[in-house]
């Protein structure tokens, strides 16, 4: 199995720009689609990038998602940041060994 | 809209069991592969097991791979996890998830907690 190694934490001042990267330790990112969790405090995870860069329907479109075959990593980038957007971001990937692999996830925070 | 709805948690002694449900609702259920993810306290998320839409196929994480077992009623919209011989590192929130195209998430419950503690 890969794994997915994100960063621990990431912070930036609202109205900015932030992008978290997923880096995928063998085997292609473009071979199975990358998703992206947010996780705010107490709640369940909710998806925010679909398929490397879909948009779920009530997901603004400051929220993107991109893949990198030369660096072998996936990114999410948040622009025009919010507060309400400080919670914990993972990413996520499908291992054809029948095995459903989520990165470390990265604390957002915005202030 | 769709619900998905886990109880069955609470605390278990180092070595015993516990069965967690997950009823579902809002969706054709037996149309749909399922999951359950956990979340130890204060950590990232962790995949443990997923069930084909007709219980054909069950995959596990390697983690809990003989330990837990996955399986579903069709007939009462009911997901469940059946967790043995459990050890205090099984301690998490347990959520359970449905599938979309396979490959990822669209769906989650709210959890339930599974304690792991003498």
């Amino acid at each position: 199995n890969f794994m997915l190694t994100q960063p621990h934490s990431v912070s930036e001042s609202p109205g900015k720009t932030v992008t978290i990267s997923c880096t995928r330790s063998s085997g292609s990112i473009a071979s199975n689609y990358v998703q992206w969790y947010q996780q705010r405090p107490g709640s369940s995870p909710t998806t925010v990038i679909y398929e490397d860069n879909q948009r779920p329907s009530g997901v603004p479109d400051r929220f993107s998602g991109s893949i990198d075959s030369s660096s072998n990593s996936a990114s999410l980038t948040i622009s025009g940041l919010k507060t309400e957007d400080e919670a914990d971001y993972y990413c996520q990937s499908y291992d054809s060994s029948n095995a459903w692999v989520f990165g470390g996830g990265t604390k957002l925070t915005v202030l | 809209q769709v619900q998905l709805v886990e109880s069955g948690g609470g605390v278990v002694q180092p070595g015993g069991s516990l069965r967690l449900s997950c009823a579902a609702s809002g969706f054709t259920f037996s149309s749909y592969g399922m999951h359950w993810v956990r979340q130890a306290p204060g950590k990232g998320l962790e995949w443990v097991a997923f069930i084909r839409y007709d219980g054909s196929n069950k995959y596990y994480a390697d983690s809990v791979k003989g330990r837990f077992t996955i399986s579903r009623d069709n007939s009462k919209n009911t997901l469940y996890l059946q967790m043995n011989s459990l050890r205090a590192e099984d301690t998490a929130v347990y959520y359970c998830a449905k599938e979309v195209h396979y490959e990822h998430f669209d769906y989650w419950g709210q959890g339930t907690l599974v304690t792991v503690s003498s």
